[in-house]
């Protein structure tokens, strides 16, 4: 199962700051949250990822609390071409050195006109 | 910007034969993914394969399913007598190494009829 909670849907007005949040309670100390999104039925585009410390992009912002219990996405000034299925992940380190990704059912965020 | 690619966008098989999906991932990537998704579902993960070998498979990835890096810049995925209910969207992902992103292809949509 994810390693993650986001609410399954928010609507956010054309040039204001969308915040989509993510529970990630169980987290351990080492593991990297990563934010994707998925437009229509394309493949997932990767967004930010971070440990600790708040990530800035050319694309977003993710601020994560300090007890790393959960991240907030921060796109600033949504443009209806955001309007997309947003995942929040916390992957999962194999034993064989690799990691994968478990994806849960995300946040659909609809930018309104 | 370097990007996976996966060829072809759509396949339409008959039940029961052979299908190959294939993917070029990022030239300097070293782990490679499949997942699917079926239609209005979760992205599953199925495989992930590192120096020449799988790495971790899920339950969906049976004996059905296999995976080949066969000449140092494709990945394919085999499916060696489809079924109806392997309708659904492939997509490929590599990545770099380390805590680096997965980066994903924009998928092959898999019809079986």
């Amino acid at each position: 199962d994810a390693k993650t909670t986001q609410p399954p849907s928010m609507d956010c007005a054309e040039g204001r700051a969308a915040n989509l949040p993510c529970n990630h309670s169980t987290i351990s100390g080492n593991e990297y949250v990563y934010w994707y999104r998925q437009i229509h039925s394309q493949g997932p585009q990767y967004i930010i990822h971070g440990l600790k410390n708040n990530e800035t992009n050319e694309m977003a912002s993710l601020i994560i609390t300090e007890d790393r219990k959960s991240s907030t996405l921060i796109l600033p000034h949504a443009t209806l071409r955001d309007t997309a299925v947003y995942y929040c992940i916390v992957r999962v380190d194999e034993n064989s050195g690799t990691y994968k990704y478990i994806f849960g059912t995300g946040t659909r965020l609809k930018v309104l006109a | 910007e370097p990007e996976v690619t996966q060829t072809p966008s759509h396949q339409v098989t008959q039940m029961g034969q052979e299908v190959i999906l294939r993917c070029v991932p990022i030239s300097n990537h070293l782990y490679f993914y499949w997942y699917r998704q079926i239609l209005g579902q979760k992205v599953e993960f199925l495989v992930s394969f590192y120096n020449n070998e799988i790495s971790e498979k899920s339950e969906i990835f049976d004996d059905q399913f296999s995976v080949e890096r066969p000449d140092g810049s494709n990945f394919t995925l085999k499916i060696r007598s489809t079924k109806l209910e392997d309708s659904a969207m492939y997509f490929c992902a590599s990545r770099r190494g380390g805590i680096q992103p997965q980066h994903f292809g924009d998928g092959t949509r898999l019809s079986i009829l």
